[in-house]
């Protein structure tokens, strides 16, 4: 079975500073995709980031970037330049096809 | 910019009640999804539909739940005798077209709480 894991349930960061939220999964698979979702307050969920397992390289979305270790099964979330609207809940997400299967998020504070 | 909408936004019904939650996904997705979040609970998936038909269900989706694309707009999650613990946030999703290449679009949920 697949999982996602999360194992930090909370983080906090400066504004302005950087963070780095982390994510780790399992499977048997070769080709898959990992997601970062941020769900605020108001629980809609918001994609941040993507990953294609089969491309080395890391990707970036403006403030946000990712470190994936296809062998070492993990998949981090790096914040630069914290701001107070990245204050929520974070989800990492796999997906081989279809299905996206959650790890059981982190909550991320932003301190002024 | 087209969004995925949800009605009601919440809802709270009876134990035993039927409730029906409905979703309108982006006018040319092809894939649609049904996720639920226990509250401070990760979101699980509960079904995918593809082409007028379930494509793949969890194993929380038993025998009280349901799907319907009743017409070419309305994607609806159906649950027959509600019990108590089901209450959650219930997500709808939608994809273009092969899903996980293409971004699922989430819906903004229904609360649903079950007295």
């Amino acid at each position: 079975a697949q999982t996602v894991t999360q194992s930090q349930p909370e983080m906090s960061v400066q504004e302005a500073e950087t963070v780095t939220l982390s994510c780790t999964y399992d499977t048997s698979e070769s080709d898959y995709y990992l997601f970062w979702y941020k769900q605020p307050p108001s629980r809609q969920m918001i994609l941040v980031i993507r990953q294609e397992a089969y491309k080395q390289q890391n990707a970036t979305e403006n403030r946000f970037s990712v470190n994936f270790q296809k062998a070492a099964k993990s998949f981090s979330l790096k914040i630069s330049d914290s701001q107070l609207g990245d204050a929520a809940m974070y989800f990492c997400a796999y997906s081989p096809w279809g299905k996206l299967t959650f790890g059981k998020g982190i909550t991320l504070s932003v301190r002024p | 910019e087209p969004e995925v909408t949800q009605t009601p936004s919440h809802q709270v019904t009876q134990m035993g009640q039927e409730v029906i939650l409905r979703c309108v996904p982006i006018s040319n997705h092809l894939y649609f999804y049904w996720y639920r979040q226990i509250l401070g609970q990760k979101v699980e998936f509960l079904v995918s539909f593809y082409n007028n038909e379930i494509s793949e269900k969890s194993e929380i989706f038993d025998d009280q739940f349901s799907v319907e694309r009743p017409d070419g707009s309305n994607f609806t999650l159906k649950i027959r005798s509600t019990k108590l613990e089901d209450s959650a946030m219930y997500f709808c999703a939608s994809t273009r077209r092969e899903p996980t290449i293409h971004e699922q679009y989430f819906g903004p949920g229904t609360r649903l709480t079950v007295t």
